[in-house]
């Protein structure tokens, strides 16, 4: 079922405009991530957010930036878009057991982004 | 450096046959663990099943199992009496070492592949 919930599903615009892309997710999980997955299939870690650690990936560029109002909730925006920001951004969380990350990840459907 | 490599960009198989999917990691951690997903035409990702490293036996899930050859940093997928509904591309994953990592796991480029009738 799912349970990793990302809007919007598609989005088209222009270079130079900002953008934001939510995802809420019903599990109850406390870490949640984004990944981006580029048009030939490959994902990449963006972000990895609990309540009380944000993880970076280096590689990502300072125009991205998550956004949690709480546990249940990492948001994605995205303040000048470029040409090769173009890709599925994918929502996912987890959980831990017995204190360790089992690393079982939920994701949710993605959200297109294609830029002009 | 890449951590995870799937070679394999594509594979056809018939239907009811077994295939196996390969994935070669790099860690220097004594424990780890690794993962293979499945990503269907509709984008859609799940979980299929999970390896421990201090585990000696192969993780089993259903017509899923895993070939995990640790002195050769190997983990395979294997999928027995494939059905149609199999034909996805099958993502390989390794989760980073505890701590600061937050779980997060690291991706091969996934394998497509194909079930014909």
């Amino acid at each position: 079922e799912t349970a990793v919930f990302q809007t919007p599903n598609y989005h088209v615009t222009q270079v130079g405009n900002e953008v934001s892309f939510n995802c809420k997710q019903t599990l109850g999980h406390d870490t949640m991530y984004w990944y981006k997955q580029d048009s030939k299939k490959l994902l990449k870690i963006m972000f990895s957010y609990n309540n009380k650690q944000l993880i970076v990936n280096e590689t990502v560029p300072r125009r991205f930036s998550p956004q949690s109002s709480d546990k249940a909730h990492l948001n994605l925006r995205i303040k000048s878009v470029e040409p090769e920001d173009s890709a599925v951004y994918l929502c996912a969380s987890s959980y831990r057991l017995g204190g360790r990350y089992t690393g079982q990840l939920y994701f949710g459907e993605g959200s297109k982004l294609t830029v002009l | 450096a890449q951590k995870v490599t799937q070679t394999q960009t594509s594979i056809s198989v018939v239907e009811k046959t077994t295939v196996t999917m390969d994935c070669v990691y790099e860690t220097r951690d004594s424990s780890y663990f690794l993962f293979w997903y499945k990503q269907t035409a509709s984008g859609e990702i799940v979980f299929l099943i999970r390896q421990d490293s201090y585990k000696k036996e192969n993780a089993t899930v259903g017509h899923y199992s895993l070939n995990f050859q640790k002195p050769k940093s190997s983990i395979g997928l294997i999928i027995t009496a494939t059905q149609i509904e199999d034909s996805a591309v099958y993502f390989c994953a390794m989760r980073e070492g505890e701590g600061s990592a937050l779980g997060r796991l690291h991706f091969g480029a996934g394998t497509q592949l194909i079930v014909i009738p």
